[in-house]
């Protein structure tokens, strides 16, 4: 099946720094990316679609300016947590759809954020 | 608002058992259902749904449509501990909608050796 390569897959960082997510289809391009954020023993909750080339459409309640998402190619997307607090601790996960009605979207492996 | 609502939450088995687990939808634009499994990491895909009543199988794991129900359901039989993981539902919409998956809260199995 087709990969999706999230990068980096655990990250720690300090309260008030940025940190960059990537999420790259390896073997196919990807028109639309998801981005999910998932507490503990919860669901996925889908953060934003990102179509390459336009802006990402943001689901209620998510803040665009916290949250900035960039989908530059058709093989790259990338979530950018600014100005980060503990409560955004989580895992994010990337998932990527290709052309095609019946493609199936693939997940990327996730990334642990902790802020500290 | 659209949903999906997986039952039951959580199930212990012991090894060997069949199970079944259920998904229900209500949504405005459906265009298939789809089966992930999760356990540490990312969801992994099982199935997708498009029609109803043909079975989708893979192995020991099945799934079928009932669009007039508004529901599907994953049978594993003779479970291993190895199933032992998060099975999450998902509702593709149309593309209007961006084709984006509108996800239940998911069903926890364990299997028990």
């Amino acid at each position: 099946g087709a990969v999706v390569s999230q990068h980096p897959s655990r990250v720690i960082c300090k309260s008030g720094t940025s940190v960059k997510i990537e999420c790259r289809s390896l073997d196919f391009q990807a028109t639309t990316m998801f981005w999910y954020r998932q507490f503990p023993k919860k669901s996925l909750m889908l953060m934003a679609t990102s179509n390459e080339g336009s802006k990402a459409t943001y689901e209620q309640g998510v803040e665009k300016d916290k949250f900035l998402i960039n989908h530059a190619s058709l093989t790259l997307s990338t979530l950018t947590v600014t100005s980060a607090h503990p409560e955004d601790s989580s895992f994010y996960i990337c998932s990527a759809r290709g052309f095609g009605d019946s493609t199936e979207a693939f997940f990327g492996q996730g990334t642990r954020l902790t802020v500290v | 608002e659209d949903k999906v609502v997986q039952s039951p939450l959580s199930l212990v088995v012991h090894e060997g058992d069949t199970v079944t687990l259920n998904c229900s939808y209500e949504v405005t634009n459906f265009r298939s259902l789809l089966w992930y499994k999760q356990e540490k990491k990312a969801p992994t895909f099982l199935f997708m749904l498009t029609s109803s009543g043909i079975e989708k199988k893979s192995g020991r794991l099945s799934s079928i449509l009932d669009k007039k129900e508004l529901s599907s359901i994953l049978n594993i039989t003779a479970t291993q501990t190895g199933d032992s993981a998060i099975y999450l539902c998902a509702v593709k919409l149309n593309a209007g909608n961006n084709r984006k998956l509108i996800w239940g809260l998911g069903t926890s199995l364990a299997v028990n050796p």
